[in-house]
Order: C-alpha cells, then structure tokens, then sequence
C-alpha cells in the first residue's frame, strides 16, 4: 500500500473558482512536498512544507499540514485552465524515501 | 544547464531482453532516485541513492538492479524484461539533507515498452 493517498482522485471546476485536494499518509514524515505533471511530461515541484510547518503560502497555492492527523491539503485559489494537470503529494520519510500518492486529477474548464 | 537527464526517451523491449536507462545529472546533487510511473498509480519508487557509490531499496526493487558508480550518474537495469515492466520511468535528483531532503528535480521520462 502506498504512503500517501490524494482525495479526491479527480476534479472538475470552472474558472476561477477554488480547488482544493487532500493528500493523507501513514507514517511519520520529514517534510511533505506537492508536485504537479502535466500530460506526458515531468513532474514540476510546487511547494516542500516540513513537518515543524502547519501551513505554507507560494503564490495562488496554500498548503497545509496536520501530523496529528497525517495529512495535508492543497488549495489553488482562482483557478486558471493552465492549472490542468495532475497533482501529487510526496512525502520524506525515514531513511531518506521520497514517496508519492497516485494523484489527483484536476480539470479546470474555461 | 541541463538539469536531469534520461537516455533513451523510448525503448521496446522483447521479453527476456536486458536493457540500461542512464540518469544524468548536472547539479552536483547528493540523491538520485528512480520511479515508475503506471495509471492511477502514481509513482512508485524503485531504488534510490543518498552518494557516490551507495544505493538502496524503494518500494518496488524486484526485477531492477542500480548502480551510482559517479555522483552524476545513475542507472537502472533490467536483467530480464517482462510485459509488466512497461511503464513510463523517471529519474529525479535533489540536494540532500539540508536539513531535510529539499525539493526533487525530474527527468522528462522513458517509455519502455516491454512485448
């Protein structure tokens, strides 16, 4: 079974609107990151929130992060149709692990 | 700057076949890590590397082997090919502890086909 786990696995909103995706784990963590993939390419870092961190701002993207309760939360405020794509959670676990969750899949509608 | 580079960007594979994905990088990163990606599974990872000369197991290591002889370089081997073994493969790479592992930096994939 996989460390993390991103809800819900898929999204649909209109411009402009908020979108917000969850990601949950298992074990104690290190830091937390969130990665974004377009269709058929590489993975793109958003954010890195460690796990002395409770929430962290870069740009139209919030995240944050609960260790009582092992999880984490993405929001994408005002969204554009450029912000289609896939969005992962990864999380830094002991021994230097980078593990990630199967994703969310957000389709923004113009 | 290239950043992170992964050879071939495609490959089809008979089963049975052996075969070698070279990961590159050019930031003097500390880890390397290697991933498969499959649909609605996210990545996986199948080995990684915290220096020169060390490697260690992911999730997935069954049927790859790895080697990061030089700091720059790692790579995944396939000793025998089989069908479920294709997937799409990324490298990525990162700093390291500083003081906890910073932000990955991905290769643009392999397609490994494996008939």
């Amino acid at each position: 079974s996989q460390q993390g786990e991103e809800d819900p696995q898929a999204l649909s909103i209109q411009e402009g609107e908020n979108a917000t995706m969850n990601c949950s784990y298992k074990t104690s963590i290190n830091n937390l990151q969130w990665y974004r993939q377009n269709s058929g390419r590489g993975l793109v870092h958003l954010i890195l929130i460690r796990s002395n961190e409770r929430e962290k701002h870069s740009g139209r993207l919030r995240v944050t992060l609960d260790t009582s309760k092992k999880s984490s939360s993405l929001l994408i405020t005002a969204s554009r149709a450029a912000d289609t794509a896939s969005y992962f959670c990864a999380t830094e676990t002991s021994y230097d692990k980078v593990i990630f969750g199967p994703g969310t899949s957000l389709s923004v509608i113009p | 700057n290239a950043g992170v580079t992964q050879t071939p960007k495609f490959r089809v594979l008979k089963t049975g076949q052996s075969m070698t994905l070279l990961c590159a990088q050019d930031m003097n990163h500390e880890y390397m890590y290697w991933y498969r990606q499959d649909p609605g599974m996210g990545l996986r990872l199948i080995h990684y590397s915290v220096g020169e000369g060390t490697t260690a197991k992911g999730e997935v290591p069954d049927g790859y082997n790895v080697s990061r002889l030089k700091k720059q370089n790692f790579l995944l081997g396939l000793e025998s090919a089989a069908p479920s073994q294709t997937s799409v493969y990324f490298c990525a790479s990162s700093p390291g502890q500083t003081p906890t592992n910073e932000k990955l930096f991905f290769g643009s994939g392999t397609q490994l086909s494996v008939l």
